[in-house]
């Protein structure tokens, strides 16, 4: 099936530092990316839609100067995170889309993120 | 009020048990609807999606209720394997936008 590959899957840095996730679809060109993150027990929340080409649009409340994304090519997007702060520490997710129907977002492994 | 509420549970039951889940939507508008597993620590995971008519996929059961905006899972002769958050998903347009419920835990014991 559909694999879709995030890297790196765990971080741990000092508070200021950048950090760059990367999300590649291993087998399928995605035209359309997205970039959740999730707390501690709750649920996850759409951050932005990266589509390859264009500007990310982002979700209210996700602050675009703060949360860099990147899609310039069909099989990879990147998420970064610029002068991350503890309040930064959470689990991010990508998905991917081959665009033949909402059931084809397949999604990577994940990205615990913890800022110190 | 969130736009999908689950019960967060746990709910824990000896193998074999039967359960429900349930899930509510708060957008009368929203068009698709989902089942996911999410192990600890773990991506989710589709398990089945939903359709009007309800369906079935082996021991797993899902129901949708628009009037009511309500969908149900049930699991069948619960395994151990079955161990894990089960989030309940609804895509409101055909952005392939989905909104997550916050999750229900499940803990099967033997």
């Amino acid at each position: 099936g559909a694999v879709v590959s995030q890297h790196p899957s765990r971080v741990i840095c000092k508070s200021g530092t950048s950090v760059k996730i990367e999300c590649r679809s291993l087998d399928f060109q995605a035209t359309t990316m997205f970039w959740y993150r999730q707390f501690p027990k709750q649920s996850l929340m759409l951050m932005a839609t990266s589509n390859e080409g264009s500007k990310a649009t982002y979700e209210q409340g996700v602050e675009k100067d703060k949360f860099l994304i990147n899609h310039a090519s069909l099989t990879l997007s990147t998420l970064t995170v610029t002068s991350a702060h503890p309040e930064d520490s959470s689990f991010y997710i990508c998905s991917a889309s081959e665009g033949q129907g909402l059931a084809s977002q397949h999604f990577g492994d994940g990205t615990r993120l913890s800022i110190l | 009020r969130k736009e999908v509420e689950q019960d967060p549970g746990p709910f824990n039951v000896p193998e074999g048990a039967t359960v429900a889940f349930n899930c509510t939507y708060s957008n009368s508008a929203s068009q698709s609807f989902f089942w996911y597993r999410q192990d600890c620590r773990k991506e989710p995971k589709l398990l089945m999606s939903v359709y009007s008519s309800g369906n079935e996929d082996g021991r797993f059961t899902a129901q949708l209720n628009r009037a009511s905006q309500y969908i149900s899972l049930l699991i069948r002769d619960s395994k151990l394997s079955d161990s894990a958050t089960y989030l309940c998903v609804v895509n409101v347009d055909s952005s392939y936008k989905l909104i997550f419920g916050s999750g229900t835990r499940l803990l099967v014991r033997p």
